[in-house]
C-alpha cells in the first residue's frame, strides 16, 4: 500500500513570499488532515477535510493560509504572504473514517523555512 | 489548542530499562493514539484504545486509560537504543469529525 505523499521535501522561502505545498493520501481515504509542527513542539491541527469538505478550520491563520481538496482526493496547502513565524514542518496524514478517527497515516512532511 | 499534555517533557535511560510516558486531557474522547516520530521524520501510529478499553498491549508497549482521571500512560519495556525518538498522545475527540489532536511530546532517549 501507499504511503502518504507530499511535496516538496524542504523550501525556503523569504518573509512575504508565497508557497504552495502539496499532498496525496493513501487511496481510499476520506479524512485529510493538515498539521504544522514547531521544532520541539507537538502537531498543531490546522484543518481537517473529509471528502473534499472542510469539517474543522478553526486553527487555520485564514488572512494568509488556505487549503483545497479538490475531487476528495489530493489536496494544496498555500501560505500567502508568509511570516518568519511560519517556519515549521508541515504535515499531512490520511485516515479512513469510523468510531472516532482510526490509525492516521503521514507523510514525511515539508519543512519550511522562512527568511 | 492543545489537548494532550505528557510528562516527562524529556526523558533519558540505559538500554534495557522501561520507560514511562503520561498523557493527561481535556475533554471527552473516542479513543486515544500514541505515535512515535524519529528526527526529522513523520509520525507513525503505535496503539490506539478506545475509551471503553483500560489496558492494551502490542509488544513491547503498554498503553493504559483512565477516562475518570483523563490520562493515559504508555510503557516501553525493556528499551532498545532504537527506541531513542519523541512519542506523543492523540486524542479522538468525541463528537464532531473524529477531530486528532496532538500533545507536545515526550522525547526520549536510550543510552547503550
Amino acid at each position: 500500500e501507499a504511503g502518504v505523499a507530499q511535496s516538496p521535501r524542504y523550501k525556503i522561502i523569504e518573509k512575504r513570499q508565497s508557497v504552495a505545498f502539496w499532498c496525496n493520501p493513501i487511496s481510499g481515504h476520506a479524512t485529510l488532515y493538515w498539521y504544522q509542527q514547531i521544532l520541539g513542539q507537538g502537531p498543531k491541527l490546522l484543518i481537517q477535510f473529509q471528502n473534499n469538505g472542510v469539517v474543522d478550520d478553526s486553527q487555520l491563520p485564514k488572512d494568509r493560509f488556505s487549503a483545497e481538496r479538490l475531487k476528495g482526493v489530493d489536496s494544496t496547502l498555500k501560505i500567502q504572504p508568509a511570516k518568519l513565524e511560519d517556519s515549521a514542518v508541515y504535515l499531512c496524514a490520511s485516515s479512513s473514517p469510523g468510531e472516532g478517527p482510526l490509525e492516521a497515516f503521514f507523510g514525511q512532511g515539508t519543512r519550511l523555512t522562512v527568511v | 489548542s492543545q489537548q494532550g499534555e505528557e510528562d516527562p517533557q524529556a526523558l533519558s535511560i540505559q538500554e534495557g530499562e522501561n520507560a514511562t510516558m503520561n498523557c493527561s486531557y481535556k475533554t471527552s474522547i473516542n479513543n486515544l493514539q500514541w505515535y512515535r516520530q524519529n528526527s526529522g521524520r513523520g509520525l507513525v501510529h503505535l496503539i490506539l484504545i478506545r475509551s471503553n478499553e483500560r489496558e492494551k498491549h502490542s509488544g513491547r508497549l503498554r498503553v493504559t486509560l483512565d477516562t475518570s482521571k483523563k490520562s493515559s500512560s504508555l510503557l516501553i519495556t525493556a528499551s532498545r537504543a532504537a527506541d531513542t525518538a519523541s512519542y506523543f498522545c492523540a486524542t479522538a475527540i468525541s463528537g464532531g469529525y473524529n477531530k486528532l489532536i496532538f500533545g507536545a511530546g515526550t522525547r526520549l532517549a536510550v543510552h547503550p
